[in-house]
């Protein structure tokens, strides 16, 4: 199984700062077709995931532009350009290349 | 509006067994990959399981083989898990999630349902 692994576990950070979380898979997730299967997804308290990224830089219809992703093969990075009050939750990265798919421990955004 | 709605969940002993169903609305239902996800409380998500558009072909997690198994009705817009020999780690929040127009067995998940939560207690 592939083995995700985001960095940091916890992050705090002032209101209106960039947000950096990281995302390391055991192997590449770089297909043949130059596509990266790395998919990033944002949990409130009480709530279902909601998709934010997927092949690790489209950003999902209605997302605000200050989510962005980037990276390839097994480094990846979601960034928040600045960090907004509805933006503390927990962000998860999923590898959808091998099954079975998984998913990135969890980084807990909170506000500084 | 898509719609995901799990029902199903709640208390059982260890051993028994659960069924739980998702009732998918505002899309065309038989059109689109599903998958079952759960959630430990506290803890973050696994991947149990997914479906194909008719039914025929089913992948799910190594470790929960023998014991869960995914199907579907297209007929009446749902999707089901139905969960044997529970154990007490079986409990979590069960999500069904619909992978995105034209995708297959391995992709990411457009959109999620509340949850159901399962416990499996004594």
């Amino acid at each position: 199984d592939i083995v995700m692994t985001q960095s940091p576990d916890s992050l705090p950070v002032s209101l209106g700062e960039r947000a950096t979380i990281n995302c390391k898979s055991s192997q590449s997730v770089l297909y043949s077709n130059n596509k990266d299967y790395l998919a990033w997804y944002q949990q409130k308290p009480g709530q279902p995931p909601k998709l934010l990224i997927y092949w690790a830089s489209t950003r999902e219809s209605g997302v605000p532009d200050r989510f962005s992703g980037s990276g390839s093969g097994t480094d990846f990075t979601l960034t928040i350009s600045s960090l907004q009050a509805e933006d503390v939750a927990v962000y998860y990265c999923q590898q959808y290349i091998n099954h079975p798919q998984t998913f990135g421990q969890g980084t807990k955004l909170e506000i500084k | 509006e898509v719609q995901l709605v799990e029902s199903g969940g709640g208390l059982v002993q260890p051993g028994g067994s659960l069924r739980l169903s998702c009732a998918a609305s505002g899309f065309t239902f038989g059109s689109y990959w599903m998958t079952w996800v759960r959630q430990a409380p506290g803890k973050g998500l696994e991947w149990v399981a997914n479906i194909n558009r008719d039914g025929s072909e089913t992948y799910s997690v190594d470790s929960l083989k023998g014991r869960f198994t995914i199907s579907r009705d297209n007929a009446k817009n749902s999707l089901y898990l139905q969960m044997n020999s529970l154990r007490a780690e079986d409990t979590a929040v069960y999500y069904c999630a619909r992978a995105p127009a034209y995708s297959g067995s391995l992709y990411y998940f457009d959109y999620w349902g509340q949850g159901t939560l399962v416990t499996v207690s004594s």
